[in-house]
């Protein structure tokens, strides 16, 4: 079964470090979407992206934040200078089309120290 | 008041048992409804996607919308101990933009064998 793959599971970063996570979204998905999750908390709309472009974001999203993609397979999101309150799990997701069901990859866990 | 309401549990069923999940809506707004299951430190899964007011089933779960009492459900049938996780109720807003998926809180369910 087709999956969206994220990378990596797992990084601790220093405060103010730049962060690039990774992901695969499903093959013939043209919808892509980062979502974060606190511990112990709800998960979150950050962005989404179509013919790429950011077609919705949350006030999440602020300037520390960018999306790429920067081939045909491979969707990234960049944290420019992280912060404490950045450390989240960070789940990447797609979809086929606009009006279809949203499938999200295992997450990347991020620790700021 | 909270867009998604959505009662944290702890929920602990023996094997067998029927599970009954709600959250509950104040955004009429909100016209795909979605639940999710998610294993600790994991991505959410998709297990059940309505659109309409109503019931639908997939197996030994069920998915009930009432659009008019802004209220959905998800049953589980003979629950299983592989059951146990955490259910993630969702719903987004009628298309015309890539959609947000708003979440709540997440239902915490333990399947005793």
């Amino acid at each position: 079964e087709p999956e969206v793959t994220q990378t990596p599971s797992h990084q601790v970063t220093q405060m103010g470090q730049e962060v690039i996570l990774r992901c695969v979204p499903i093959s013939n998905h043209l919808y892509f979407y980062w979502y974060r999750q606190i511990l112990g908390q709800k998960v979150e709309f950050l962005v989404s992206f179509y013919n790429n472009e950011i077609s919705e974001k949350s006030e999440i999203f602020d300037d520390q934040f960018s999306v790429e993609r920067p081939d045909g397979s491979n969707f990234t999101l960049k944290i420019r200078s992280t912060k404490l309150e950045d450390s989240a799990m960070y789940f990447c997701a797609s979809s086929e089309t606009e009006g279809n069901t949203i499938y999200f990859g295992e997450g990347s866990w991020l620790t700021v120290v | 008041q909270k867009e998604v309401e959505q009662d944290p549990g702890p929920l602990s069923v023996p094997e067998g048992a029927i599970v009954s999940l709600n959250c509950t809506y104040s955004n009429s707004a909100f016209q795909y409804f979605m639940w999710y299951r998610q294993y600790s430190r994991k991505g959410p899964e998709l297990l059940m996607y309505t659109y309409s007011s109503g019931n639908k089933e997939d197996g030994r779960f069920t998915a009930q919308v009432d659009k008019s009492s802004k209220y959905i459900s998800l049953f589980i049938r003979d629950s299983q101990p592989s059951d146990s996780a955490t259910y993630l109720c969702a719903m987004s807003k009628s298309s015309g933009s890539a959609r947000q998926l708003t979440f709540g809180s997440g239902t915490q369910l333990t399947v005793l064998p």
